[in-house]
């Protein structure tokens, strides 16, 4: 088992439409979860960060964490064309590194 | 806030040539820098963790005589591919954990092709 695991995707939404992201970790002791966006040949932006259970919005984007479930999402509503793009979860412990899933391939169809 | 940058973004080599990457945190002091190897379309693979001041960890499979790295100051790390080869050709990214946040910053990268 992975210790990030993402969907494998692609994940294709129409424009407007709400996207889906979602993660699982292994390691109960995670303490810092991420969401990056990585545009091809760029490097990855980071997006949103969540560290305690429930939900965390900002603007278009909510983070979701459920830490007894160990699952992380990423909601995008209103999908742009420009939010096409992998999104990564990283997972941290604070003191060690982060941890990244393989990414999910998101488009955005207009 | 958070800028990190690397220098440089593009570099061609010969094979057999060493080359110096430098990663630096413009606006916030980073004890901790991570160095990432991509290739095309893959997943970031981390390849060493870099403490300032102390000598850098690195991931099972990297080799520590081929990519030597330097964190010599609360804003600086540089990653050297030593005798480079057409194979170590690939997207090399730094981040820099910013202590303040928690947040792990990253370089813009810099693409490496050895001929």
């Amino acid at each position: 088992q992975k210790e990030v695991e993402q969907n494998s995707g692609p994940l294709s939404v129409p424009e407007g439409a709400i996207a889906s992201l979602n993660c699982t970790y292994s390691d109960r002791g995670s303490q810092s979860f991420f969401w990056y966006r990585q545009y091809s040949g760029k490097s990855p932006e980071l997006i949103m960060s969540i560290y305690s259970n429930g939900d965390k919005e900002d603007g278009r984007f909510t983070a979701q964490l459920n830490k007894a479930s160990q699952y992380v999402s990423l909601l995008i509503r209103d999908s742009q064309p420009s939010d096409s793009a992998t999104y990564l979860c990283a997972v941290n412990t604070n003191a060690g590194k982060s941890t990244f899933g393989d990414g999910t391939t998101l488009t955005v169809k207009p | 806030g958070a800028v990190v940058s690397q220098h440089p973004s593009r570099v061609i080599c010969k094979s057999g040539t060493s080359v110096k990457i430098e990663c630096r945190s413009l606006d916030f002091q980073a004890t901790t820098m991570f160095w990432y190897r991509q290739f095309p379309k893959k997943s970031l693979m981390l390849m060493a963790t870099s403490n300032e001041g102390s000598k850098a960890t690195y991931e099972q499979g990297v080799e520590k005589d081929k990519f030597l790295i330097n964190h010599a100051s609360l804003t600086l790390s540089t990653l050297t591919v030593t005798s480079a080869h057409p194979e170590d050709s690939s997207f090399y990214i730094c981040s820099a954990r910013d202590g303040a946040t928690r947040n792990d910053n990253f370089g813009p990268g810099t693409r490496l092709t050895v001929l």
